[in-house]
Parts: C-alpha cells; sequence; structure tokens
C-alpha cells in the first residue's frame, strides 16, 4: 500500500532553517509528483510546492519562492522540503502529499503523517 | 490567486440529519475543485474531485455538486464518524488553495 512517512517535529530558531523529509513506499517513486503542503494552527491549508520525482523539476509557490527548496533522492525513494530564513509565521504542521495518478499534479490523494515545525526564540 | 471561501464555518448537524456544506470560488473554477476531511490530528482525506467524483472508498452518503464558483458537499445520513472539518480546494489554477474549512459538529 501507499505510503510516505515524514521525519519528526523540529523546533528552530528565527533565521534558521528547517529540513524535512518524506519517504515513499508501496509504488513507483519516480511516476509521481509529490507536494508539501503546510497548516498553521487554526488556519486553512496552504499549497508549498511541487517536485516531479523522476526530472526533479519543481514548481513552488511564489509567497514561498527563494526560501523553499524541494529536492528529491531517488536511491532512497525520498523527498526533502527546506525552508530557509524561518519566521515565526512557518510555525505549522507540515505535509507531504502525492497525487492521484501518474502525471497528476493537482489532486492530493495520499498524505504523509505531518512533521510539526515550531519556530521560536 | 484564486481566494476561496466557504460557508458556514461552523454547522451544527444531528446525527441521522443532512448537511451542506457550501464553497465558492472568486473566479472560475470550472469543476476543477476537490474536498478533503481532516479530523484533529490527522492528515486531510480525499473525499471529491472533479467537483461530484467520489475518491476510492468514499461512502455514497457523501456528494459533490457545482460548477464555475459555485460547489456544495452533501452529506446524507449523517454518521457520528462524519463530525469534523471539511475543506474545499480548487485545483485549476496555480498555486492550489484551499477554502478556510467548515467545522460540522454534533448538534
Amino acid at each position: 500500500q501507499v505510503q510516505l512517512v515524514q521525519s519528526g517535529a523540529e523546533v528552530k530558531k528565527p533565521g534558521a532553517s528547517v529540513k524535512l523529509s518524506c519517504k515513499a513506499s508501496g509504488y513507483t517513486f519516480t511516476e509521481y509528483a509529490v507536494h508539501w503542503v503546510r497548516q498553521a494552527p487554526g488556519q486553512r491549508l496552504e499549497w508549498m510546492g511541487w517536485i516531479n520525482a523522476d526530472t526533479g523539476i519543481t514548481k513552488y509557490s511564489q509567497n514561498l519562492q527563494g526560501r523553499l527548496t524541494i529536492a528529491r533522492d531517488i536511491s532512497a525513494n525520498t523527498v526533502y522540503m527546506e525552508l530557509s530564513s524561518l519566521k515565526s509565521e512557518d510555525t505549522a504542521v507540515y505535509y507531504c502529499a502525492r497525487g492521484h495518478y501518474p502525471g497528476d499534479y493537482v489532486l492530493l490523494l495520499f498524505w504523509g503523517q505531518g512533521a510539526l515545525v515550531t519556530v521560536s526564540s | 490567486e484564486i481566494v476561496m471561501t466557504q460557508s458556514p464555518a461552523t454547522l451544527s448537524v444531528s446525527p441521522g440529519e443532512r448537511a451542506t456544506l457550501s464553497c465558492r470560488a472568486s473566479q472560475d473554477v470550472r469543476s476543477n475543485l476537490a474536498w478533503f476531511q481532516q479530523k484533529p490530528g490527522q492528515a486531510p482525506r480525499l473525499l471529491i474531485y472533479v467537483a461530484s467524483t467520489r475518491a476510492t472508498g468514499i461512502p455514497a452518503r457523501f456528494s459533490g455538486s457545482g460548477s464555475g464558483t459555485e460547489f456544495t458537499l452533501t452529506i446524507s445520513s449523517l454518521q457520528s464518524d462524519d463530525f469534523a472539518f471539511y475543506y474545499c480546494q480548487q485545483y485549476n489554477n496555480w498555486p492550489l488553495t484551499f477554502g478556510p474549512g467548515t467545522k460540522l459538529e454534533i448538534k
């Protein structure tokens, strides 16, 4: 079965960077894009970006352009999300998610369990 | 970017009754609209896509309708497991955007 297993919670100081991982299993890793979506406490979900796991091509939200890097390691079936210059507003649960079918970049069917990132001095 | 709004913010319904949740897009998204259910401490779960197609394993009591800018999620005969937050999401334009959610609570 499809599984996306994320790394654990992180606590960071303002200005630092955080790097989260999302390990995929149960499907052919390179056939699907993987997205990152975050949810600040009590807020709506916010799409951050995706990576084509085959080509490594990425697309980012303009709101996070310049601070967000999504990468993948095909040998490890793992996608990484790094967010730099952290602010308190980046405190959120971060999710990775996979599309519905190969070549699908918009339907978020499978989700990781989420990882809480707390930014606090 | 397309702004999604949802109403009501909170909906109180008794088990066994019908719930109707609304979602509006700030511009035409055609039928490129999904609905998610989220329970506290859990990841969202895809319920509906293309405005009215149920995802695999979603019970028939969940139905979606609408196109353009106005959409509805209907849950007939509410069960205890259905009380949760519901979010709509448009995927017609980048960036993907979500509504603020409707909390469906037990009356």
